[in-house]
Protein backbone atom coordinates (compact mmCIF):
# COMPACT_ATOMS: atom_id res chain seq x y z
CA UNK A 1 0.00 0.00 0.00
CA UNK A 2 2.03 3.24 -1.13
CA UNK A 3 -1.30 5.80 -0.74
CA UNK A 4 -1.62 8.51 1.60
CA UNK A 5 -5.49 9.17 2.60
CA UNK A 6 -6.90 12.66 3.26
CA UNK A 7 -9.97 13.86 4.43
CA UNK A 8 -11.98 15.81 3.80
CA UNK A 9 -11.86 16.22 0.08
CA UNK A 10 -12.94 19.87 0.32
CA UNK A 11 -13.95 21.75 2.97
CA UNK A 12 -15.52 24.98 3.54
CA UNK A 13 -15.23 26.70 6.78
CA UNK A 14 -16.42 30.18 8.33
CA UNK A 15 -13.58 32.23 9.70
CA UNK A 16 -15.13 31.39 13.29
CA UNK A 17 -15.08 27.69 12.95
CA UNK A 18 -12.90 25.09 14.06
CA UNK A 19 -11.99 22.52 11.82
CA UNK A 20 -9.41 19.52 11.85
CA UNK A 21 -7.86 17.71 8.34
CA UNK A 22 -6.62 14.62 8.75
CA UNK A 23 -3.86 12.44 6.72
CA UNK A 24 -3.01 8.57 6.77
CA UNK A 25 -0.63 6.84 5.76
CA UNK A 26 0.30 2.85 6.72
CA UNK A 27 3.50 2.55 4.53
CA UNK A 28 5.69 2.51 8.49
CA UNK A 29 6.58 6.19 7.35
CA UNK A 30 8.50 8.11 10.24
CA UNK A 31 8.27 11.26 8.44
CA UNK A 32 5.25 13.38 7.47
CA UNK A 33 4.91 16.97 6.11
CA UNK A 34 2.05 19.42 5.70
CA UNK A 35 2.27 21.62 2.76
CA UNK A 36 -0.20 24.59 1.02
CA UNK A 37 -0.21 25.15 -2.23
CA UNK A 38 -2.51 28.03 -3.13
CA UNK A 39 -3.81 27.91 -7.30
CA UNK A 40 -1.42 28.06 -10.11
CA UNK A 41 1.43 28.30 -6.90
CA UNK A 42 4.16 25.29 -5.67
CA UNK A 43 3.48 24.12 -2.72
CA UNK A 44 5.40 25.66 0.56
CA UNK A 45 6.09 23.57 3.25
CA UNK A 46 4.13 23.80 6.83
CA UNK A 47 5.27 21.34 8.90
CA UNK A 48 7.64 18.43 9.18
CA UNK A 49 7.00 15.89 11.96
CA UNK A 50 9.68 13.10 12.38
CA UNK A 51 8.99 10.32 14.86
CA UNK A 52 5.78 11.47 15.36
CA UNK A 53 7.62 14.93 16.98
CA UNK A 54 7.44 18.39 15.61
CA UNK A 55 10.67 18.95 13.82
CA UNK A 56 9.68 21.82 11.31
CA UNK A 57 7.71 24.78 11.60
CA UNK A 58 8.14 27.43 8.75
CA UNK A 59 6.63 30.44 10.65
CA UNK A 60 3.03 29.21 10.15
CA UNK A 61 0.85 31.12 11.76
CA UNK A 62 -0.79 30.10 15.75
CA UNK A 63 -4.16 29.55 13.82
CA UNK A 64 -2.95 26.29 11.96
CA UNK A 65 -2.24 23.59 14.93
CA UNK A 66 -0.46 20.22 13.80
CA UNK A 67 -0.43 17.68 15.74
CA UNK A 68 1.06 13.63 15.16
CA UNK A 69 -1.42 11.13 17.51
CA UNK A 70 0.71 7.99 16.23
CA UNK A 71 3.34 7.41 13.23
CA UNK A 72 0.23 6.70 11.00
CA UNK A 73 -1.98 9.78 11.08
CA UNK A 74 -1.01 13.39 11.07
CA UNK A 75 -3.65 16.21 11.66
CA UNK A 76 -4.12 19.60 10.96
CA UNK A 77 -6.37 21.95 13.50
CA UNK A 78 -7.45 25.10 12.10
CA UNK A 79 -8.90 27.58 13.77
CA UNK A 80 -10.07 31.63 13.39
CA UNK A 81 -8.66 31.19 9.89
CA UNK A 82 -8.64 33.85 6.91
CA UNK A 83 -9.85 33.96 3.49
CA UNK A 84 -6.50 34.14 2.03
CA UNK A 85 -6.05 30.72 3.91
CA UNK A 86 -8.27 29.16 1.17
CA UNK A 87 -6.17 26.86 -0.61
CA UNK A 88 -5.10 23.14 -1.83
CA UNK A 89 -3.64 21.31 2.05
CA UNK A 90 -1.12 18.40 1.15
CA UNK A 91 -0.04 15.74 3.60
CA UNK A 92 2.79 13.76 2.20
CA UNK A 93 5.31 11.15 3.61
CA UNK A 94 8.44 9.48 3.30
CA UNK A 95 10.75 6.28 5.07
CA UNK A 96 12.68 8.90 7.18
CA UNK A 97 14.03 12.63 6.79
CA UNK A 98 16.64 13.00 3.94
CA UNK A 99 16.44 12.37 0.22
CA UNK A 100 13.60 9.90 0.81
CA UNK A 101 11.00 10.21 -1.86
CA UNK A 102 7.78 11.92 -0.50
CA UNK A 103 4.47 10.12 -1.35
CA UNK A 104 1.71 13.05 -1.65
CA UNK A 105 -1.89 12.48 -0.91
CA UNK A 106 -4.60 14.28 -3.06
CA UNK A 107 -5.01 17.44 -0.77
CA UNK A 108 -7.62 18.96 0.99
CA UNK A 109 -9.18 21.98 -1.04
CA UNK A 110 -10.59 24.28 1.41
CA UNK A 111 -12.30 27.48 1.19
CA UNK A 112 -12.04 29.97 3.80
CA UNK A 113 -15.52 32.28 3.43
CA UNK B 1 13.41 30.88 -1.15
CA UNK B 2 13.47 28.26 -4.53
CA UNK B 3 17.03 27.00 -4.98
CA UNK B 4 16.46 25.59 -8.75
CA UNK B 5 15.80 27.77 -11.68
CA UNK B 6 13.71 26.07 -14.55
CA UNK B 7 11.52 27.11 -17.68
CA UNK B 8 8.32 28.21 -17.06
CA UNK B 9 6.12 26.83 -19.99
CA UNK B 10 7.00 23.95 -22.36
CA UNK B 11 4.85 23.00 -25.41
CA UNK B 12 5.40 19.44 -27.12
CA UNK B 13 3.37 17.28 -29.41
CA UNK B 14 2.50 13.59 -28.99
CA UNK B 15 5.45 10.72 -29.67
CA UNK B 16 7.69 13.71 -28.76
CA UNK B 17 11.05 13.26 -26.98
CA UNK B 18 10.64 16.40 -24.09
CA UNK B 19 13.81 17.25 -22.34
CA UNK B 20 12.82 19.72 -19.56
CA UNK B 21 16.15 21.23 -18.20
CA UNK B 22 16.98 22.37 -14.88
CA UNK B 23 19.85 25.36 -13.02
CA UNK B 24 21.76 24.24 -9.67
CA UNK B 25 23.57 26.95 -9.29
CA UNK B 26 24.26 26.29 -5.84
CA UNK B 27 23.58 22.70 -5.27
CA UNK B 28 25.71 21.70 -1.51
CA UNK B 29 27.57 18.34 -1.77
CA UNK B 30 25.30 16.06 -0.20
CA UNK B 31 22.13 16.97 -2.62
CA UNK B 32 20.13 14.90 -4.72
CA UNK B 33 18.35 16.29 -7.30
CA UNK B 34 14.93 15.29 -7.85
CA UNK B 35 12.40 15.09 -9.97
CA UNK B 36 8.17 15.53 -9.36
CA UNK B 37 5.56 15.98 -11.33
CA UNK B 38 1.90 17.37 -10.88
CA UNK B 39 -1.35 16.78 -12.61
CA UNK B 40 -4.26 19.81 -11.27
CA UNK B 41 -5.80 19.48 -8.07
CA UNK B 42 -3.40 16.36 -7.17
CA UNK B 43 -0.31 16.33 -4.95
CA UNK B 44 2.99 15.96 -6.70
CA UNK B 45 4.23 12.67 -7.44
CA UNK B 46 8.10 11.37 -7.28
CA UNK B 47 9.54 10.41 -10.82
CA UNK B 48 13.29 10.44 -10.90
CA UNK B 49 16.31 11.05 -8.40
CA UNK B 50 19.78 10.90 -9.08
CA UNK B 51 23.23 12.18 -7.57
CA UNK B 52 25.57 12.59 -10.67
CA UNK B 53 25.22 11.00 -14.27
CA UNK B 54 22.68 8.70 -15.95
CA UNK B 55 19.92 7.46 -14.19
CA UNK B 56 16.84 6.05 -16.12
CA UNK B 57 13.89 3.99 -14.47
CA UNK B 58 10.27 2.98 -16.66
CA UNK B 59 9.15 6.63 -16.91
CA UNK B 60 11.91 9.00 -17.24
CA UNK B 61 15.60 9.47 -17.94
CA UNK B 62 17.55 12.27 -15.78
CA UNK B 63 20.86 13.59 -16.97
CA UNK B 64 23.29 14.86 -14.62
CA UNK B 65 26.61 16.51 -15.66
CA UNK B 66 30.22 15.92 -13.44
CA UNK B 67 29.44 19.78 -12.07
CA UNK B 68 26.50 18.88 -11.06
CA UNK B 69 25.35 22.56 -11.74
CA UNK B 70 22.12 21.51 -14.58
CA UNK B 71 20.29 18.42 -14.53
CA UNK B 72 17.90 17.64 -17.44
CA UNK B 73 14.52 15.61 -16.99
CA UNK B 74 14.01 13.44 -20.64
CA UNK B 75 10.69 11.82 -21.15
CA UNK B 76 10.49 9.92 -24.37
CA UNK B 77 7.65 9.96 -26.76
CA UNK B 78 5.09 12.12 -24.51
CA UNK B 79 1.45 11.22 -24.38
CA UNK B 80 -1.72 14.14 -24.00
CA UNK B 81 -1.36 12.74 -20.30
CA UNK B 82 2.02 13.76 -19.79
CA UNK B 83 0.96 17.65 -19.52
CA UNK B 84 1.48 18.72 -15.79
CA UNK B 85 3.57 20.30 -13.58
CA UNK B 86 7.25 19.32 -13.37
CA UNK B 87 9.35 20.51 -10.56
CA UNK B 88 13.15 20.39 -10.02
CA UNK B 89 14.57 20.10 -6.20
CA UNK B 90 17.28 19.40 -4.41
CA UNK B 91 17.09 17.34 -1.53
CA UNK B 92 18.87 15.59 1.14
CA UNK B 93 20.53 16.98 4.10
CA UNK B 94 18.96 15.93 7.68
CA UNK B 95 15.78 17.80 6.84
CA UNK B 96 14.16 16.60 3.96
CA UNK B 97 13.09 19.94 3.29
CA UNK B 98 10.96 20.07 -0.18
CA UNK B 99 11.38 23.76 -1.74
CA UNK B 100 9.55 23.81 -4.39
CA UNK B 101 10.47 26.61 -7.22
CA UNK B 102 8.11 27.59 -9.94
CA UNK B 103 7.91 24.08 -12.10
CA UNK B 104 7.52 23.89 -15.92
CA UNK B 105 3.76 23.03 -17.13
CA UNK B 106 4.18 21.16 -20.03
CA UNK B 107 1.67 21.00 -22.18
CA UNK B 108 1.39 18.28 -24.98
CA UNK B 109 -1.04 18.70 -27.92
CA UNK B 110 -2.09 16.12 -30.45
Amino acid sequence: DTEVTQTPKHLVMGMTNKKSLKCEQHMGHRAMYWYKQKAKKPPELMFVYSYEKLSINESVPSRFSPECPNSSLLNLHLHALQPEDSALYLCASSQDRGRYEQYFGPGTRLTVT
Amino acid sequence: LAKTTQPISMDSYEGQEVNITCSHNNIATNDYITWYQQFPSQGPRFIIQGYKTKVTNEVASLFIPADRKSSTLSLPRVSLSDTAVYYCLETGGATNKLIFGTGTLLAVQP
